[in-house]
């Protein structure tokens, strides 16, 4: 079957790295994405991996192995305006003509 | 601000009535989607439109229908729902649907079914 599976709930604090991980078995595979979700807000973008390897973006960075389907996004840093949901999605070609596959999201709890 | 615009933000419904969910888009994207968002569930994409042209999806009820009357502007049309289909309703835009497209999403509708 199709999964894409991600922790449910991780608690980090504040100042410290936390690794948000992902694993998916799809039909086909064009690339991953992270979106961050705050409560009550739309999804945005944070990164996208199609080759493997790791992509840094400031505080976040996105890991991907293709081989293994496996993807972590790394937060490092963490600030308290990071507890959000992050989500996993995974373009696959033969889902509804390489449209997106989610993740459930993990949801991130940043203390002090 | 993602560029991606829905209406009303919530909105509490009979199980006989008939509402319209609105999303608007102008960042000129080709392709527009609407998603369910329920608690604990993956995002569960419920129609695409690519072009103005449906990509068909039938695990989604006769209930929702939707409509694309330019490539600005996307509605969901609810009739009869269940308690069931209470939920966030997203909606998303993106240039294509090629590889490295990301989707730019709306706020949401808050849903709830009485």
């Amino acid at each position: 079957g199709q999964n894409i599976d991600q922790p449910t709930e991780m608690t980090a604090t504040e100042g410290a790295i936390v690794q948000i991980n992902c694993t998916y078995q799809t039909s086909g595979f064009n690339g991953l994405f992270w979106y961050q979700q705050h409560a009550g807000e739309a999804p945005t973008f944070l990164s996208y991996n199609v080759l493997d390897g790791l992509e840094e973006k400031g505080r976040f960075s996105s890991f991907l192995s293709r081989s293994k389907g496996y993807s972590y996004l790394l937060l490092k840093e963490l600030q308290m305006k990071d507890s959000a949901s992050y989500l996993c999605a995974v373009r696959d070609p033969p889902y509804n003509n390489n449209d997106m596959r989610f993740g459930a999201g993990t949801r991130l709890t940043v203390k002090p | 601000e993602t560029g991606v615009t829905q209406t009303p933000r919530h909105l509490v419904m009979g199980m006989t009535n008939k509402k319209s969910l609105k999303c608007e888009q102008h960042l000129g994207h080709n392709a527009m989607y609407w998603y369910k968002q329920s608690a604990k569930k993956p995002l569960e994409l419920m129609f695409v439109y690519s072009l103005e042209e449906r990509v068909e999806n039938n695990s989604v009820p006769s209930r929702f229908s939707p409509e694309c009357p330019n490539s600005s502007h996307l509605f969901l049309h609810l009739h009869t729902l269940q308690p069931e289909d209470s939920a966030l309703y997203l909606c998303a835009s993106s240039q294509d649907r090629v590889g490295n497209t990301e989707a730019f999403f709306g706020q949401g509708t808050r849903l709830t079914v009485v």
